[in-house]
């Protein structure tokens, strides 16, 4: 079973509208994290926003906030007052367990914010 | 503050021939490295990681290897590229038990 899913190959919105994107995972450990990357057309990852499992509230940072509904087991990224520099694409990712350990990543949406 | 270089930036090799990868980064000591591969359109395969030098992890079976000959340096090798090789090959850095990792530029390897 994959651990990351994003449902949404691609996603369209006007600029300065809201849109949301969505990630569910799949894990039995209790302590995990979520994560969103933005990979633009250049190819580089850019770490956007985290969120821990035991977090009592959803992560946000600048435009972009984190709609983490645990028992659903969810992540959902919002991106608010989408800009034309927000077209990309966005992955979901997971880490599980409280020590080390590496990221799994889902297979991406692909986000066109039009004028 | 900290920051990570790849290079080549692109990469058009045959195959059958060799292959060699480099990251660096500067700025902070001990990090922890990652080589990551993504096919296009598709999703990142982590290939290799290393929590310190000469400790390399590989998570994928493949004719690629990886060495961290120094604490900041992160190479990706093969010594016959394949076809299936092709791709974007991204390196990423986390520190300590910070779980966010911050890639680099990226290397696009097409192998013909």
């Amino acid at each position: 079973a994959q651990k990351i899913t994003q449902t949404q190959p691609g996603m369209f919105v006007q600029e300065k509208e809201a849109v949301t994107l969505d990630c569910t995972y799949d894990t039995s450990d209790p302590s995990y994290g979520l994560f969103w990357y933005k990979q633009p057309s250049s190819g580089e990852m850019i770490f956007l926003i985290y969120q821990g499992s035991y977090d009592q509230q959803n992560a946000t940072e600048g435009r972009y906030s984190l709609n983490f509904q645990k028992a659903r087991k969810s992540a959902n990224l919002v991106i608010s007052a989408s800009q034309l520099g927000d077209s990309a694409m966005y992955f979901c990712a997971m880490r599980e367990g409280s020590g080390y350990s590496t990221l799994t990543f889902g297979k991406g949406t692909m986000l066109l914010v039009s004028p | 503050s900290q920051t990570i270089h790849q290079w080549p930036a692109t990469l058009v090799q045959p195959v059958g021939s060799p292959l060699s990868l480099e990251c660096t980064v500067e700025g902070t000591s001990n990090p922890n490295l990652y080589w990551y591969r993504q096919a296009a359109g598709r999703g990142l395969q982590l290939l290799f990681y290393s929590v310190g030098i000469g400790q390399i992890s590989s998570e994928v079976p493949q004719n690629l290897s990886a060495s961290r000959p120094q604490d900041r340096q992160f190479i990706l090798s093969s010594k016959k590229l394949l076809l299936s090789d092709s791709g974007f090959y991204l390196c990423a850095w986390s520190q300590g038990r910070a779980y966010e990792q911050y890639f680099g530029p990226g290397t696009r390897l097409t192998v013909t």
